[in-house]
């Protein structure tokens, strides 16, 4: 079955530590997304990337670092820069350019910063 | 730029009853609207989308929308309410095109569908 895969779903990490989470896809989609979800607030946009070796940042880019070297992967690295990482992350694709717009999203990793 | 307003962080239903989430959204342009539903822990699942045409979009599960421009409004709806959809609910706008991914979210409304 064609999806996203996210990994780890859950990670913990001491502070200073830089975490890479991984984000895989099969839906042969052009664009993908990184979000941050935290609670009571809406998907934050981190990084996207329309093409390969190509990425823009989003709204909340500070402390985080993408690479899009394969059309299937697209890799957070969440660095000891981000002052507040403990959140749910979501990584999404859809198509381009015929675009209608629904994202397709993985099940999310949790990471927790101790 | 572009916004999105869930004005209740909390719906509360009887099973059986109708049920409302309401969303208003502020763009500069055409909108693209979606709602979408995030159960605990999980991703987020695409319920259903306005692009152009019919005002009444019918989606997944038995959800339907109702764009209105006038209102700038796109009320998540369904006639009869089961336990299992109680969950989080999110409405999304984009102006569609290559940004089409660049979607930005409201905060979600939780949605509390009782015996």
């Amino acid at each position: 079955d064609g999806g996203i895969t996210q990994s780890p779903k859950y990670l913990f990490r001491k502070e200073g530590q830089n975490v890479t989470l991984s984000c895989e896809q099969n839906l042969n989609h052009d664009a993908m997304y990184w979000y941050r979800q935290d609670p009571g607030q809406g998907l934050r946009l981190i990084y996207y990337s329309q093409i390969v070796n190509d990425f823009q940042k989003g709204d909340i880019a500070e402390g985080y670092s993408v690479s899009r070297e394969k059309k299937e992967s697209f890799p957070l690295t969440v660095t000891s820069a981000q002052k507040n990482p403990t959140a749910f992350y979501l990584c999404a694709s859809s198509i381009v350019p015929t675009n209608t717009g629904e994202l397709f999203f993985g099940e999310g990793s949790r990471l927790t910063v101790l | 730029a572009q916004s999105v307003a869930q004005p209740e962080d909390q719906v509360n239903v009887a099973e059986g009853n109708p049920l409302t989430v309401k969303c208003t959204y502020s763009v500069s342009g055409n909108p693209y609207l979606f709602w979408y539903v995030q159960y605990p822990n999980r991703g987020l699942q695409f319920l259903l989308k306005y692009i152009t045409g019919d005002n009444l979009v019918k989606g997944s599960y038995g959800f339907e929308a109702e764009f209105n421009k006038s209102q700038t409004s796109f009320h998540l709806k369904k006639p009869s309410a089961l336990v299992s959809d109680s969950a989080l609910y999110f409405c999304a706008v984009t102006l569609g095109g290559t940004n089409a991914g660049k979607s930005t979210f409201g905060d979600g409304t939780t949605l509390t569908v009782k015996p």
